[in-house]
């Protein structure tokens, strides 16, 4: 069935170096593979996206690549800062003939970053 | 000025009552969503709405009720709360359906079934 893995669950880094959070999904026909932060008790905001017809997109510390052949897409933060600190998710859209719009989400990274 | 909100934001019952949360966006997009995220974070699609009309049923028990009165509106009733509806619950919307659209979240609703 539709499925999106997420490694790590946790991840513990320094303030300054990177981080990397990887995601699997089983449906070739997704196109569509948003990132979302979570702070705590707050609500899931996109902080980037890519869609399939990209490899990379950058927006200043933060990366996302995608291997569709592999089916795999990641995220990349650079000098992470302690407000990095949060739940990221990412997820892949349902495509093919029944593109509803809906999104299967992996299990969520929790990053924290120490001073 | 809020984009997505929902009310209440907090939400404590006791098991078998029937409860309602209520969502409302004022970014004129077409499609929303109800999702359900618990206790170990995950995030998991129930419903979906496409300009009033129901486009996502997720397994969702019977008891949860979708309502979309207008496409800025979608509301959530629960029958017979159960232990296991304890989660926080989010709305979000979206441009259109289609699955290539950002889909902005509501603050959620934190449900505690005791």
């Amino acid at each position: 069935g539709e499925n999106v893995e997420q490694h790590p669950s946790t991840l513990s880094v320094q303030e300054g170096d990177s981080a990397v959070i990887k995601c699997t999904y089983s449906d070739s026909a997704s196109n569509y593979f948003p990132w979302y932060k979570q702070e705590l008790g707050k609500r899931p905001q996109l902080i980037i996206d890519i869609r399939s017809n990209v490899g990379e997109k950058k927006d200043q510390r933060i990366a996302v690549t995608l291997n569709k052949t592999a089916k795999h897409f990641s995220l990349h933060i650079t000098e992470t800062q302690p407000e990095d600190s949060a739940v990221y998710f990412c997820a892949a859209s349902i495509g093919g003939s029944s593109n509803t719009g809906k999104l299967i989400f992996g299990q969520g990274t929790t990053l924290q970053v120490k001073p | 000025d809020t984009a997505v909100s929902q009310t209440p934001k907090y939400l404590v019952t006791q098991m078998g009552n029937d409860k309602s949360i209520k969502c409302e966006q004022n970014l004129g997009h077409d499609t929303m969503y109800w999702y359900k995220q618990d206790s170990k974070k995950f995030l998991k699609i129930m419903f979906s709405y496409n300009n009033k009309e129901l486009i996502i049923n997720e397994t969702v028990p019977n008891r949860f009720s979708p309502k979309s009165p207008d496409k800025a509106h979608l509301n959530l009733h629960i029958n017979s709360l159960e232990l296991g509806d304890s989660a926080v619950y989010f709305c979000a919307s979206s441009r259109q359906w289609g699955g290539q659209y950002e889909q902005y979240f509501g603050p959620g609703t934190r449900l505690t079934v005791t």
